[in-house]
């Protein structure tokens, strides 16, 4: 099956600070989100982002379907930002219609 | 807010016990999926549902079970419980054919004992 891939798996940032995290997967892919699980465990949405550049305020993220990765990048990070950072992907039908997540990047935001 | 409801939001069982999930998607969305997330991991998949049928399963023995109802609801059901199936239980809707973005409910945390 496909492999997902993310780094960096843990990050420190003081407020303010920008980062960027990185999501590689191994085949093609139909579809891509990048997900914030919050304390409680609850995913949000962040980005629906199969290829191209998004942005939603501080936050934006794009893929490069041809060459395998997405980019999620934070602006001016908060300590709301604190929390897992997941990307997911999914191929398709012939896949087994399933969302396929990384390990995930967990970021702590100091103040 | 995703619109996707899941109850009950913790539940304690003991090895052997069954255990029903349950799940309400987002008005419209036909599809519902089942994923377990253990502690410090990425969710995996369980199965999707579509228009009441199973659609697509991961690698999970046969005593995870689920049904989705006509208004879109489902159930995840686990037989046998096993002290590895504590885990947070997540559910996902979308309106396949239409929109491919899935959103998930807030999940529930079981615990085997």
């Amino acid at each position: 099956g496909i492999q997902v891939e993310q780094s960096p798996p843990d990050l420190i940032l003081q407020e303010g600070a920008n980062s960027t995290l990185r999501c590689n997967f191994s085949d093609s892919v139909n579809n891509l989100q990048w997900f914030h699980q919050n304390p409680w465990g609850q995913l949000i949405n962040l980005f629906y982002i199969p290829s191209g550049t998004k942005q939603n305020g501080r936050l934006s993220a794009t893929t490069v379907a041809t060459e395998r990765y997405s980019l999620l990048y934070i602006s001016s990070s908060q300590t709301t930002d604190s929390g897992v950072y997941f990307c997911a992907v999914e191929q398709g039908k012939a896949a087994g219609n399933k969302l396929t997540f990384g390990g995930g990047t967990r970021v702590l935001v100091k103040p | 807010e995703t619109g996707v409801t899941q109850s009950p939001t913790h539940l304690i069982k003991t090895r052997g016990q069954q255990v029903t999930l349950r799940c309400s998607s987002q008005s419209g969305h036909n599809t519902v999926s089942w994923y377990q997330q253990a502690l410090g991991q990425g969710p995996q998949f369980i199965f999707q549902y579509y228009r009441e049928e199973e659609n697509g399963r991961g690698n999970f023995p046969p005593r995870f079970s689920g049904l989705q109802f006509p208004n879109y609801s489902s159930e995840l059901n686990v037989n046998a419980l096993e002290l590895d199936d504590s885990a947070l239980y997540l559910c996902a809707s979308r309106d396949e054919g239409r929109y491919n973005e899935q959103f998930f409910g807030p999940g529930t945390r079981l615990t085997v004992l």
